[in-house]
């Protein structure tokens, strides 16, 4: 069956860059009818939908605009994994991080992380 | 965006009964809407897809209606593994967009 395993730091020092990595097992990152996303969950914000990657016939991304100026999705078709970059990191930005496939759904998910924005 | 906007935002009810939630989106999104359950420390689990489909493996007690802007998760018959926090979720279109969620609570 399809599985996501997140990997990537608890830990980030504000104005730093937040990385992680969703592997995939079971699918293709570069599937043709499904969208990979990262989304994040605080208590303060809910549920927030950050952006995805996907493919057909070419890759494409979309973006919430509100992290538009500081996020890149990128697909690792070497690895089938795509990852997450949050440049300029905040307090605010402290949240419970998940990769989630969607064929329309968002039907599976990774563990989520759980990241801290401290100094 | 699409705005979308769940009620009640908390629940508390006995095992046994029928357990109503609604989601409203700011526009219509025709059938594009998803419904996941979360329990505490795990990751949402989707149940319903596209208004009223439901995922394989998913109990039957559980139901999705509606469409346009009106939509309704309903429980049949409420069990203790219920107990969680119920999203709404709209793909229509980008930014994909989540309801504020309801807590269900068994008395």
């Amino acid at each position: 069956q399809v599985q996501l395993q997140q990997s990537g730091p608890g830990l980030v020092k504000p104005s730093q860059t937040l990385s992680l990595t969703c592997a995939i097992s079971g699918d293709s990152v570069s599937s043709n009818n499904v969208a990979w996303n990262w989304i994040r969950q605080s208590p303060s914000r809910g549920l927030e939908w950050l952006g995805r990657t996907y493919y057909r016939s070419k890759w494409y991304n979309d973006y919430a605009v509100f992290v538009k100026s500081r996020i890149t999705i990128n697909p690792d078709t070497s690895k089938n994994q795509f990852s997450l970059q949050l440049n300029s990191m905040t307090p605010e930005d402290t949240a419970v991080y998940y990769c989630a496939r969607d064929p329309g759904a968002f039907d599976i998910w990774g563990q989520g992380t759980m990241v801290t924005v401290s100094s | 965006d699409i705005q979308m906007t769940q009620s009640p935002s908390s629940l508390s009810t006995s095992v046994g009964d029928r357990v109503t939630i609604t989601c409203r989106a700011s526009q219509s999104i025709s059938n594009y809407l998803n419904w996941y359950q979360q329990k505490p420390g795990k990751a949402p689990k989707l149940l319903i897809y596209g208004a009223s489909s439901l995922k394989s493996g998913v109990p039957s007690r559980f139901s999705g209606s509606g469409s346009g802007t009106d939509f309704t998760l309903t429980i049949s018959s409420l069990q203790p593994e219920d107990s969680a926090t119920y999203y709404c979720q709209q793909n229509y279109n980008t930014p994909l967009t989540f309801g504020g969620g309801t807590k269900v609570e068994i008395k």
